[in-house]
């Protein structure tokens, strides 16, 4: 099955500055790569996803760029904002009629004021 | 209308009892799941729903039973629950299309307390 692994598991950053989240996964077939951001006591919701067919995809200060090769991901938050402290989760999927998505860990994201 | 909206929002449950999570979507969505979530971890999968049938049992306990009684529709029916099963639990639902990777949207969830 899949397996995709999440770091840092807690990330600190000024108010303003840049965050970066990395994600692994295991499964070459796996095709769909959504990210969810979760704040304390909340549904995960989906701020950003991406398929196997594009290397790279932006949306205001949130971008994620794929590398299929070497079956990497990753989430960058610039100009952070104390509202954008949540836990995000990475997930890798491959989607045929449902998903059988496996989530990251998880990455705690503090932005100091 | 893109809610996932699932009741009880609270539950606290003694181990005999037995009690329904309920899950409900109108997007025309024909994928339905169920997740558990406990403190500080990703959510796991439980099942998934694939227009209508049970399509994966991610080796749950039979004190855990789904049901899909309509498209729109996703219960979870527990009985003899174990302390241990305390946790959110998140129902979500995707568009199901088998050509395209469609998001899930999930609910708020249920906290489920079993005491």
């Amino acid at each position: 099955g899949e397996n995709v692994e999440q770091h840092p598991s807690t990330l600190s950053v000024q108010e303003g500055d840049s965050a970066v989240i990395k994600c692994t996964y295991s499964d070459s077939a796996s095709n769909y790569f959504p990210w969810y951001k979760q704040e304390l006591g909340k549904r995960p919701q989906l701020i950003i996803d991406i398929r196997s067919n594009v290397g790279e995809k932006k949306d205001q200060r949130i971008a994620v760029t794929l590398n299929k090769t070497a079956k990497h991901f990753s989430l960058h938050i610039t100009e952070t904002q104390p509202e954008d402290s949540a836990v995000y989760f990475c997930a890798a999927t491959f989607s045929g009629g449902y998903q059988k998505v496996t989530f990251g860990i998880g990455t705690k994201l503090q932005v100091i004021p | 209308d893109t809610e996932v909206t699932q009741t009880p929002k609270h539950l606290v449950m003694g181990m005999t009892n037995k009690k329904s999570l309920k899950c409900e979507q109108h997007m025309g969505h024909r994928a339905m799941y169920w997740y558990k979530q406990k403190a500080k971890k990703p959510p796991e999968l439980m099942f998934v729903y694939s227009y209508e049938k049970l399509s994966i049992n991610e080796s749950v306990p039979s004190r855990f039973s789904p049901e899909c009684p309509n498209s729109s529709l996703l219960n979870l029916h527990l009985h003899a629950l174990q302390p241990e099963d305390s946790a959110l639990y998140l129902c979500a639902s995707s568009r199901g299309s088998f050509h395209m990777n469609t998001e899930a949207f999930f609910g708020q969830g249920t906290r489920l307390t079993v005491v």
